[in-house]
């Protein structure tokens, strides 16, 4: 199956700080991107749709100046925690999505990103 | 998309097979069956999916049933490997091509594996 990326695996930084997080496709071309948020012993969140070229849609509570999505290329996303705060730690997933033949898009995840803010 | 509903949790023992169920009464006719799972720490992982007929693959094996109304993943013979929670999603496939939209994920079931 198609292989999706990210950078970095674990991440601990200062509040206040701010931290990007890469995802990206290997050997396929991803036109959508997701980014989820998974909070200890809980299921995975949406918290945007990035299209190639576009601006993100954010799911309803999400804050868009707080959570920077860039999605400049068919194979690379990213997302930028600004002013990063302890409530922001989680783990960060993000999936591509690859057409599969004569069926659904099919959604490839990466292997995540913790992140930790002191 | 329509919901699923799927037990909290299963153990199976090692090298048993497991059958991890999913009602989803609601189900629409362009809508696919998805089963993915997430192993601790790590990302999802696509295990299969399928329209109407049963599938096969690799990994598992996926019952659909006459009604569409509910379905089962069935991991032939268990492994330790195979601990890890299992999601049952819905996705509406477009006339025009592709899916609709992201993956919802519901709790999913934990799935045990005593050795």
């Amino acid at each position: 199956g198609a292989v999706v990326s990210q950078h970095p695996s674990r991440v601990i930084c200062k509040s206040g700080t701010s931290v990007k997080i890469e995802c990206r496709s290997l050997d396929f071309q991803a036109t959508t991107m997701f980014w989820y948020r998974q909070f200890p012993k809980q299921s995975l969140m949406l918290m945007a749709t990035s299209n190639e070229g576009s601006k993100a849609t954010y799911e309803q509570g999400v804050e868009k100046d707080k959570f920077l999505i860039n999605h400049a290329s068919l194979t690379l996303s990213t997302l930028t925690v600004t002013s990063a705060h302890p409530e922001d730690s989680s783990f960060y997933i993000c999936s591509a999505t690859e057409t599969l033949a004569g069926g659904p898009d099919e959604q490839f995840f990466g292997p995540g990103t913790r992140l930790t803010v002191l | 998309d329509a919901k699923t509903t799927q037990p909290n949790s299963m153990e199976s023992n090692e090298e048993e097979p497991v059958h991890l169920p999913c009602n989803h009464s609601t189900i629409s006719g362009t809508d696919y069956i998805h089963w993915y799972r997430q192993l601790p720490s790590q990302g999802p992982e696509y295990v299969i999916h399928g329209l109407t007929s049963n599938v096969n693959n690799r990994m598992a094996s996926l019952a659909i049933a006459e009604d569409r109304k509910s379905s089962t993943l069935i991991l032939h013979r268990a492994t330790l490997r195979d601990a890890a929670v299992y999601y049952c999603i819905l996705r509406r496939f477009l006339n025009y091509g592709g899916s609709q939209g992201n993956l919802i994920f519901g709790k999913g079931t934990k799935l045990s594996v005593k050795p």
